[in-house]
């Protein structure tokens, strides 16, 4: 079974750093590429990073370029997303999600999706 | 980046119902780059349909998707309980892949 295990969100302030990991299980971490979705209350979803499968491919939306940065540890079968610089308009749920398809990114379906873990910014 | 416009942005329906939700992208997509997705409130969003006809394993069958080109549909044949959730479109035709506004479905 999938299973998308996301951590590290909370309260932190404008400006503020705060690292997101996702710990995944039920499949193998490195054949698939790995992705950050977020969506802000009551708003709906903006993809936000993804990562290829090796690692050696990555995207960010311009919304967070510069600030985020994605990266995985196939080792250990988790996935981060690095957050500096952070704006009011960041406070979301970042959720962690898998690409549908083996050994290809960008990805093209989104089958499966961790909890969420919710990010605020506020002084 | 591609826009996906879905109406309606929401929906009064009734057990039974079937009921359509239509999205529309800026530009043309091979349906193949066309998703839906469920989300209940405090959940995360569900694979419905991929490729814009397929429906995801466990998927119940009075789901379906159709379209080509810049215009796809939802369609739920017979509305149960369960089904009253906001839904999404997605295109992962181009980068960035972009979602749909939402439709949310309630009851009447």
């Amino acid at each position: 079974e999938v299973q998308l295990v996301e951590s590290g969100g909370g309260l932190v302030q404008p400006g503020g750093s705060l690292r997101l990991s996702c710990s995944a299980s039920g499949f193998t971490f490195s054949n698939y590429g790995m992705n950050w979705v977020r969506q802000a209350p009551g708003k709906g979803l903006e993809y936000v990073s993804g990562i290829g499968g090796d690692g050696g491919s990555t995207y960010s939306a311009d919304s967070v370029k510069g600030r985020f940065t994605v990266s995985r540890d196939n080792s250990k079968n988790t996935l981060y997303l690095q957050m500096s610089s952070l704006r009011a308009e960041d406070t979301a749920v970042y959720y962690c999600v898998k690409d549908g398809g083996s050994y290809r990114f960008p990805p093209q379906i989104f089958d499966y999706w961790g909890q969420g873990t919710l990010v605020t910014v506020s002084s | 980046d591609v826009q996906m416009t879905q109406s309606p942005s929401s929906l009064s329906a009734s057990v039974g119902d079937r009921v359509t939700i239509t999205c529309r992208a800026s530009q043309s997509i091979s349906k193949n780059y066309l998703n839906w997705y469920q989300q209940k409130p405090g959940k995360a969003p569900k694979l419905l349909i991929y490729a814009a006809t397929s429906l995801q394993s466990g998927v119940p069958s009075r789901f379906s998707g159709s379209g080509s080109g810049t215009d796809f549909t939802l369609t739920i044949s017979s509305l149960q309980p369960e089904d009253f959730a906001t839904y999404y479109c997605q295109q992962s035709y181009s980068t960035p892949q972009t979602f749909g506004q939402g439709t949310k479905l309630e009851i009447k």
